[in-house]
């Protein structure tokens, strides 16, 4: 496996389920993303994590728990969601950004979990 | 508030040029960055300005003007596997938070 792979792929849930998204990162970076895309809308940045630390929280309610056990290893882990909650979720690494220069500011996507939530 | 502005739509013809512009307003900016996302695919990185001026790969060349608050995207010698959105994306200085622009929609005809 090479770049950064998410699973699953495609998840339908219902409100009161339990779910986690996975996402694991290959390139030795030590820095991960999570991002919610819905349609016509920006990506938004959820959590950011370096070196295993969560940096970076933004504003997202918590139904929605991050997860960094390891810096190749990233979870979002999902209970009691809403289905205005639906939508395209993309997972990220790269270097960490305050390392400075530009080759640390590029971000590496995995393809996204589509997420339905009925 | 922080925001991104990019037009929503562009239509080019194969083999022309096009610019997609980028119009920022955050505070602390370090850097804008493009990306190309493919339908049902992964945003892929294009290219980063830090500082002001052109940075050139390939066919893809981005510009940046700091004190503008502004960037663009230029894409050469268009292809129809160039059909995509571009979003352009702001790294807020001293911190490792990215906002992204709504994304423009480049549509290359035949």
């Amino acid at each position: 496996e090479t770049g950064v792979t998410q699973t699953p792929r495609h998840l339908v849930m219902g409100m009161t389920n339990k779910k986690s998204l996975k996402c694991e990162q290959h390139l030795g970076h030590n820095a991960m993303y999570w991002y919610k895309q819905s349609a016509k809308k920006p990506l938004e940045l959820m959590f950011v994590y370096s070196l295993e630390e969560r940096v970076e929280n933004n504003s997202v309610p918590s139904r929605f728990s991050p997860e960094c056990p390891n810096s190749s290893h990233l979870f979002l882990h999902l209970h009691t969601l809403q289905p205005e909650d639906s939508a395209l979720y993309l997972c990220a690494s790269s270097q960490d950004p305050s390392s400075g220069g530009a080759e640390y500011n590029e971000q590496f996507f995995g393809p996204g979990t589509r997420l339905t939530v009925l | 508030g922080q925001s991104l502005e990019q037009p929503s739509e562009v239509t080019a013809v194969e083999g022309a040029i096009v610019q997609i512009n980028c119009t920022y307003q955050t505070s602390g900016f370090y850097g804008l960055s493009w990306y190309q996302q493919h339908d049902g695919g992964a945003p892929t990185f294009l290219s980063y300005n830090g500082l002001d001026g052109l940075e050139e790969t390939g066919r893809f060349s981005s510009f940046l003007s700091r004190s503008d608050s502004y960037g663009y995207l230029l894409l050469q010698e268009l292809q129809m596997k160039d059909s995509a959105s571009y979003f352009c994306a702001v790294e807020v200085h001293g911190t490792y938070k990215y906002i992204f622009g709504t994304g423009t929609r480049l549509k290359v005809l035949a």
